[in-house]
């Protein structure tokens, strides 16, 4: 069974149009995370959620926009896709966010814009 | 603030030699110090992790890293390195006041047959 399972795996799309990656976990964990990993390989944080509520918003365009339905999903829209926006979208989870639990991550969305 | 440095891009070691990747941190207060490994189109997997307790901390696949206070590192070892080792390493530390935790820049690990 996979623990944290993203859509689509791969996401070809040309400038300036809207898409979504979907994020989801069965590990029961409270805390979800969507991270960007860059062509040279660097993890940047975009959003947290805790239990459903935002709590980690770093500097990310406001054309980002991650919604959670409930605690085992979080999934990432992005409007007006730029040629910058691509790169490898990871999704993650964790049992607790304040706590030194490990992170458990999706095998990631890769983003190619046209 | 917390910080973490992998001061090498790339380590190459030979089959069946030892191996360390190396790891720095700063932080305010007591560090959570973590390691993943990352496998070509793959996620990062959790291999090991520092909270309190022993300094040498044995993780998954052989691995274990050993974390000292006073040179603030959290280097990660193997006796014995095999192909399959081969991988992007990521250390990582959170301080006990933060929701999420800052990754160094990752080390290629290449080991040869």
């Amino acid at each position: 069974d996979t623990a944290v399972s993203q859509t689509p795996k791969y996401l070809v799309t040309q400038m300036g149009n809207d898409k979504s990656i979907k994020c989801e976990q069965n590990l029961g964990h409270d805390t979800m995370y969507w991270y960007k990993q860059d062509s040279k390989k660097f993890l940047k944080i975009m959003f947290s959620y805790n239990n459903k509520e935002l709590i980690i918003n770093e500097t990310v365009p406001n054309r980002f926009s991650p919604k959670s339905p409930d605690k085992a999903h979080l999934n990432l829209h992005i409007n007006s896709l730029e040629l910058g926006d691509s790169a490898v979208y990871f999704c993650a989870s964790s049992q607790d966010a304040g706590q030194g639990q490990p992170q458990h991550f999706g095998d990631g969305t890769r983003l190619s814009i046209l | 603030a917390q910080s973490v440095a992998q001061p090498e891009d790339q380590v190459n070691v030979a089959e069946g030699n030892p191996l360390t990747v190396k790891c720095t941190y700063s932080v305010s207060g007591n560090p959570y110090l973590f390691w993943y490994v990352q496998y070509p189109n793959r996620g990062l997997q959790f291999l090991l992790k520092y909270i309190t307790g022993d300094n040498l901390v044995k993780g998954s696949y052989g691995f274990e890293a050993e974390f000292n206070k006073s040179q603030t590192s959290f280097h990660l070892k193997k006796p014995s390195a095999l192909v399959s080792d081969s991988a992007l390493y990521f250390c990582a530390v959170r301080s006990g006041g933060s929701y999420i935790p800052t990754f160094g820049r990752g080390t290629s690990l290449i080991v040869h047959p």
